[in-house]
């Protein structure tokens, strides 16, 4: 299997524009989190799915973040207007029986 | 809440040397414990793992023990090589239920030079 994959693997964009960061899951995993790292609060937890559903968001910063998952095999964190305190690197993570498998980020620099 | 406790960093160590890092928790229930590790420009990877007290995991020379009289998990290795350096973390996964939601320790930067 290829693994967790994301897209961008960097992304440079000004303040206000909208960021759309992409996941595809390891196949067959029910479980797909969305993580962000940063120097000051190290690994946050934004938002995870089970079986395509949200349980549970209450990571999520601000109204500006919204994450979707569509299907099984794909998903989204948006962010929109972007600010410069939202530079971090974000991970998409998927699990089946607790091991989660991260992908490799996504760098977001916003200016 | 569950939380993660572990030693801050950088630990700046000579190839060779022994390594202890830290790991308690605080958590209801029984949790499952675990160390990833991230290489510099990548994700994070499972080192290892242990699913109930007493339970050592292991991995690529690395070892830790599931305590639950002290709620600790230390990560040991006897002689480390410069290519261990990496950030290596700690975590708890909340026992029973079906969610595999794991909760982070802020990690540890270790560095080993030659």
């Amino acid at each position: 299997d290829a693994g967790v994959i994301q897209s961008p693997r960097h992304e440079v964009t000004e303040m206000g524009q909208e960021v759309t960061l992409r996941c595809k899951p390891i196949s067959g995993h029910d479980y797909l989190f969305w993580y962000r790292q940063t120097m000051m609060r190290g690994l946050e937890l934004l938002i995870y799915f089970n079986n395509n559903v949200p349980i549970d968001d209450s990571g999520m910063p601000e109204d500006r973040f919204s994450a979707k998952m569509p299907n099984a095999s794909f998903s989204t964190l948006k962010i929109q207007p972007s600010e410069p305190r939202d530079s971090a690197v974000y991970f998409c993570a998927s699990s089946l029986a607790r091991e989660l498998f991260f992908g490799e980020g996504s760098r977001l620099t916003v200016l | 809440g569950n939380s993660v406790t572990q030693m801050e960093g950088p630990v700046t160590l000579s190839e060779e040397a022994f390594l202890t890092i830290n790991c308690t928790y605080t958590a209801t229930g029984y949790p499952s414990l675990f160390w990833y590790v991230q290489y510099p420009g990548e994700g994070l990877q499972l080192l290892l793992k242990a699913t109930k007290a007493d339970d050592k995991g292991s991995n690529k020379g690395f070892e830790a023990t599931y305590r639950k009289e002290t709620t600790s998990f230390h990560l040991e290795k006897g002689s480390v090589q410069v290519s261990d350096s990496a950030v290596y973390f700690c975590a708890l996964s909340e026992g029973g239920g079906a969610t595999n939601k794991l909760i982070f320790g802020t990690g540890t930067l270790l560095a080993v030079q030659p």
